[in-house]
């Protein structure tokens, strides 16, 4: 079974563009969760869809936004974007959006704002 | 309050055991996870623990959960190369999907 895919691996924006990550689950896998890692505040939850629904979100600006399609892909978007977005996104899927399902994690998108 | 804590940075000889040592304050926890991650890499499941268990183990890794102290171990037997790397711990709080992680420990095996 293939893992979790991030499109695209590397990205380069300057600030005030807008940005689209994207995330494909585990084959069968309903919920995707999205982090961001920086050095300074480490992993931190973005938030997470089930079924094409916002379950979860944490403490992000709206410029910060996602969703999910009916295949459980799901895109976050970054809107205005600002030196400090710089980071790695990390997608997460699980099977279902239970508390006993394991988190599995793709390779991230490296975002870099100039 | 959430709040994972985590030493920094760990040395250890080929062959030798490692100890990561992790401290969590919300003592509602449901679930603690161990994950790896190298360099250019997303996160590994290493493994995870109930918060009503003690110890887990799983071949080389072995998990001891002290809720009095709300500290949490992760043990590496036989510490190999290929084991260097970041180690975080993170907790799901009520069961929630929103994993708090600790900031990372790095695991560095010296041959």
């Amino acid at each position: 079974k293939a893992g979790v895919t991030q499109t695209p691996r590397y990205l380069i924006k300057t600030r005030g563009q807008q940005v689209t990550l994207s995330c494909s689950p585990i084959s069968g896998h309903r919920s995707v969760s999205w982090y961001q890692q920086t050095p300074g505040q480490g992993l931190q939850f973005l938030f997470e869809y089930f079924s094409e629904t916002q379950r979860n979100k944490g403490n992000f600006p709206g410029r910060f936004s996602g969703r999910q399609f009916s295949n459980s892909r799901s895109e976050m978007n970054v809107s205005t974007l600002e030196l400090g977005d710089s980071a790695l996104y990390l997608c997460a899927s699980s099977l279902t959006s239970g508390k006993t399902d394991t988190q599995y994690f793709g390779p991230g998108t490296r975002l870099t704002v100039l | 309050g959430e709040d994972v804590e985590q030493s920094l940075f760990l040395s250890v000889r080929e062959g030798d055991s490692s100890v990561i040592n992790c401290t969590y304050t919300d003592s509602s926890s449901t679930y603690l996870y161990w994950y790896k991650q190298e360099p250019g890499a997303g996160l590994q499941l290493l493994t995870y623990i109930f918060s009503n268990m003690d110890m887990k183990q799983d071949q080389r890794l072995t998990v001891l959960l002290n809720k009095k102290d709300k500290h949490l171990s992760l043990r590496i037997a036989d510490t190999q190369t290929g084991d260097s790397a970041i180690y975080f711990c993170a907790e799901s709080i009520g069961g929630r999907r929103a994993l708090t992680f600790g900031s990372g420990t790095r695991l560095q095996v010296q041959p």
